[in-house]
């Protein structure tokens, strides 16, 4: 199993550009996260999904987008980029979201996005 | 879970010295616990897990942590640490599920610990 993937690992945009970064899962988790990790911060979530086609915000969606067509991928789309969100993005997924089935939600970490917006 | 503090941002320790890393939370129902480690450059990676029984858990790299209810305390321990050990730490905290609580974890803002020869 590749595990968590993220592409790409670092990128540099413009301010009010747009793109996407990409996280797929091949342990047909159903449950999927992207988080920021800011220095003093720790870690935001920012949306999440609990499976294809349903997704939440977290505590700080503003800016972002996110779809989920798939058990296995998971995209971050930035609208407009803004030096506000410089940083580095981590998606996770976890098995078993379903509380009455148990499970620890122990997540699975991809290796991050670094990403710098000027 | 409401949250999680992490009481020591920056831990210095010596090699072979032993380490505590304190985590403290706040909730009015039972929880599950757990310990990740982000080093250098990388994404996190499970440390260790409470979820229920014994409250002294063992986890990966020689890292223990203890689980106090009364005190609502996770401490991360290691009896003598390594230079490979410099990483990251982060405590983390979710309500023990049921069908209407929040399904997202609670992390702490994280524990640096610096391992020096």
């Amino acid at each position: 199993n590749a595990g968590v993937t993220q592409t790409p690992k670092f990128q540099v945009l413009k301010t009010g550009q747009s793109m996407t970064l990409q996280c797929a899962q091949d342990m047909n988790h159903e449950y999927m996260s992207w988080y920021r990790q800011d220095p003093g911060m720790g870690l935001r979530l920012i949306h999440y999904s609990v499976g294809a086609g349903i997704t939440d915000q977290g505590e700080v969606p503003n800016g972002y987008n996110v779809s989920r067509s798939t058990t296995e991928d998971f995209p971050l789309r930035l609208l407009s980029a803004a030096p506000s969100q410089t940083s580095v993005y981590f998606c996770a997924s976890s098995y078993r979201p379903f509380p009455l089935a148990g499970g620890s939600y122990e997540q699975y970490f991809g290796p991050g996005t670094r990403l710098t917006v000027t | 879970a409401q949250s999680v503090t992490q009481l020591d941002s920056q831990v210095p320790v010596f090699e072979e010295a032993p380490v505590e890393l304190r985590c403290n939370y706040s909730s009015s129902v039972s929880v599950y616990l757990f310990w990740y480690v982000q080093y250098p450059n990388q994404g996190l990676q499970l440390l260790l897990k409470y979820l229920s029984g014994s409250t002294l858990v063992k986890g990966i790299n020689g890292f223990e942590a203890e689980f106090n209810k009364s005190q609502t305390s996770f401490h991360l321990r290691k009896p003598s640490v390594h230079i490979s050990d410099t990483a990251e730490y982060f405590c983390a905290v979710r309500d023990f599920p049921n069908a209407g609580n929040n399904r997202k974890l609670i992390w702490g803002l994280g524990t640096s610990l610096a391992v020096n020869p």
